[in-house]
């Protein structure tokens, strides 16, 4: 199956900080999601973006997927976006959602 | 809009029991997946169900199965539990499948003694 690999696995920031998450995957994609995964377990859906980019209050994330990478920006980090944050892609079309292993941040106040 | 509603939320169980999980989808939603996390393998699909029928199935034993109804409900069953089969079970949904996003209930965490 394809692969998706995420870095970097751990970041710890400075509420206020600005960060990247990277997402590599090894094959073309049909679909590309970005979740974030809070303390509870719960996950969220950030973005649907299997191409170009997209805004979010202080979340954008962009994808090329000639390149076959996608990068999630956070821009002044609260202590609320800490967490776990996947990039998963889909192949075929069906829902068969492949996830790379996070990375978990820490936003410390 | 209700969200995707999962239960039972927390679930015990022996070794050798079976256990069924419940999903309902959000309200119009055709499209129904399960994932496995675990923190040694992490999030692995299980398998994807639409207008009733499997579509997909990712690399687990025939010890899981699933189902879904014309309600677009879903259940899946796990038979003669293992320890290894201790994990956090996702569900989500999305509109008709394929390029969707895909919107996830709060999980049922089962736990095997």
């Amino acid at each position: 199956g394809i692969q998706v690999e995420q870095s970097p696995p751990d970041l710890i920031l400075q509420e206020g900080a600005n960060s990247t998450l990277r997402c590599n995957f090894s094959d073309s994609v049909n679909n590309l999601q970005w979740f974030h995964q809070n303390p509870w377990g719960q996950l969220i859906n950030l973005f649907y973006i299997p191409s170009g980019t997209k805004q979010n209050g202080r979340l954008s994330a962009t994808t090329v997927a000639t390149e076959r990478y996608s990068l999630l920006y956070i821009s002044s980090s609260q202590t609320t976006d800490s967490g776990v944050y996947f990039c998963a892609v889909d192949v075929d079309n069906f829902n068969k959602f492949y996830f790379g292993s996070g990375t978990k941040l820490n936003v410390k106040p | 809009k209700a969200g995707v509603t999962q239960t039972p939320r927390y679930l015990i169980k022996t070794r050798g029991q079976q256990v069924t999980l419940s999903c309902s989808p959000i309200s119009g939603h055709r499209s129904v997946s399960w994932y496995q996390q675990t923190p040694g393998q992490g999030l692995q699909f299980l398998f994807e169900y639409f207008s009733e029928t499997q579509r997909n199935k990712g690399n687990f034993p025939g010890r899981f199965s699933g189902r879904q109804f014309s309600n677009s409900r879903s259940e899946m069953n796990v038979s003669t539990l293992e320890l290894g089969d201790s994990a956090l079970y996702l569900c989500a949904s999305s509109l008709a499948g394929g390029y969707q996003p895909q919107h996830f209930g709060d999980g049922t965490r089962l736990s095997i003694l």
